[in-house]
Formats: structure tokens, C-alpha cells, sequence
């Protein structure tokens, strides 16, 4: 099984600054097979990202992601006061999917 | 639209089974694998496994083995969960999904396993 490991645990920033949350998997992740969600409180998770890169469809041009092999990154350009939430990286394609522990972006 | 719409809460004593539907509506039902993600409160995410509603193939994630079974309905576009033997610790929302990467979600059900 794939171990993914975000960090920071929690960040904590203010409107209009950069955010940069990594993903790090135990070993590397089959075909860059690699998504982003964020998940507010009694909602259930939204796609961002997937295939490492790529906008799911409605998703601002403010996320990004990159990354490949075993190191991600999810980057939020300029934070709105809607993008404070918890986000959660998920390798997944080969069978045995895993989500990481997930990084808590909160108000500064 | 694509909705993924799940049955609704359950309150079961330990040792008890839930099952849990997740009716699909506006795609074809055996195009994507419904996956199961689970959520205890306030924790992370939690893969459980998926089937694919072409053939009833699944895939369950280790810890679940032998305490999940994953089924599913063609005639009207349902997938089902069912958790058995459940312990305080299977107290969490649970989501179907659809697709490998997950584009569409069910709203959750809450299952809360109490005595």
C-alpha cells in the first residue's frame, strides 16, 4: 500500500497569499496517478486536480498542481476567503487507492 | 446531471451490519467504478474500495477484507455498501464516488454504531 504524507499539517494564511501544500508518497506513484480535493465542513469532498495537473472541469485557475514520482504539490495562488478548508491528495489507479492525512488551510 | 444520491442515516448496536445504496442517475451505470470512502468524525479520508458495475469485480483495501461487501443493481442503478460486524470505531460518514479519480460524490450517510 501507497503511504501519502501531507505537510504542513495546518497553514495558516491570510487573503490574497500563496499557499504551497505537499503530498509525498512512500513509493512511487503509478503514472503520475495523482488527485487533489478539498472538503469543507458537512460537505463532502470536490475534486481540484487530477492526473497530477490537470483542472477538473470549474476548477480557478488560481490551483495548480505539479509534481511527479513520489513529491506533489498542490499551490493555490491567491487565496479567496473560499479556498480555507481542508484539502486531501489520493493516489489511485492501481488498485489499491490511499488518501493522504490532509492539510488544513485556516485564516491567519 | 450526474447525481450519486445515498440512502439515509443509520443507527445499528455493535456487531450489527449496515448497508448503504448510492442510486446513480445521468450517465451509464457500467461506464465507471463506484468507489466507497469513508470518514469518521473529524478525521480524514478513507478508501474502502470499489466495484465496477459492468461485471461486480471488486477490489476492497486490506482492512476491510472479510467485513465489506460491495454490490450492485444494473436494472436500476444502484450500488450498495455493506459493513458487517461494525464497532464503535465504524461510526463515520460514508460517500460512493464515481471513478477512479472522484468527479461526482454521493451527499454521505451517517452510520453511528452505539449500544
Amino acid at each position: 500500500e501507497i503511504v501519502l504524507t501531507q505537510s504542513p499539517g495546518t497553514l495558516s494564511l491570510s487573503p490574497g497569499e500563496r499557499a504551497t501544500l505537499s503530498c509525498r508518497a512512500s513509493q512511487s506513484v503509478y503514472s503520475n496517478y495523482l488527485a487533489w480535493y478539498q472538503q469543507k465542513p458537512g460537505q463532502a469532498p470536490r475534486l481540484l486536480i487530477y492526473g497530477a495537473s490537470t483542472r477538473a472541469t470549474g476548477i480557478p485557475d488560481r490551483f495548480s498542481g505539479s509534481g511527479s514520482g513520489t513529491d506533489f504539490t498542490l499551490t493555490i495562488s491567491r487565496l479567496e476567503s473560499e479556498d480555507f478548508a481542508m484539502y486531501y491528495c489520493q493516489q489511485y489507479g492501481r488498485s489499491m487507492d490511499t488518501f493522504g492525512g490532509g492539510t488544513k488551510v485556516e485564516i491567519k | 446531471q450526474v447525481q450519486l444520491v445515498q440512502s439515509g442515516a443509520e443507527v445499528k448496536k455493535p456487531g450489527a451490519s449496515a448497508k448503504i445504496s448510492c442510486k446513480a442517475s445521468g450517465y451509464t451505470f457500467t461506464g465507471y467504478h463506484i468507489h466507497w470512502v469513508r470518514q469518521a468524525p473529524g478525521q480524514g479520508l478513507e478508501w474502502m474500495g470499489w466495484i465496477d458495475p459492468n461485471n461486480g469485480d471488486t477490489r476492497y483495501a486490506q482492512r476491510f477484507q472479510g467485513r465489506v461487501t460491495m454490490t450492485r443493481d444494473t436494472s436500476i442503478n444502484t450500488a450498495y455498501l455493506e459493513v458487517s460486524g461494525l464497532r464503535s470505531d465504524d461510526t463515520a460518514i460514508y460517500y460512493c464516488a464515481r471513478g477512479a479519480f472522484h468527479t461526482y460524490w454521493g451527499q454521505g450517510t451517517l452510520v453511528t454504531v452505539s449500544s
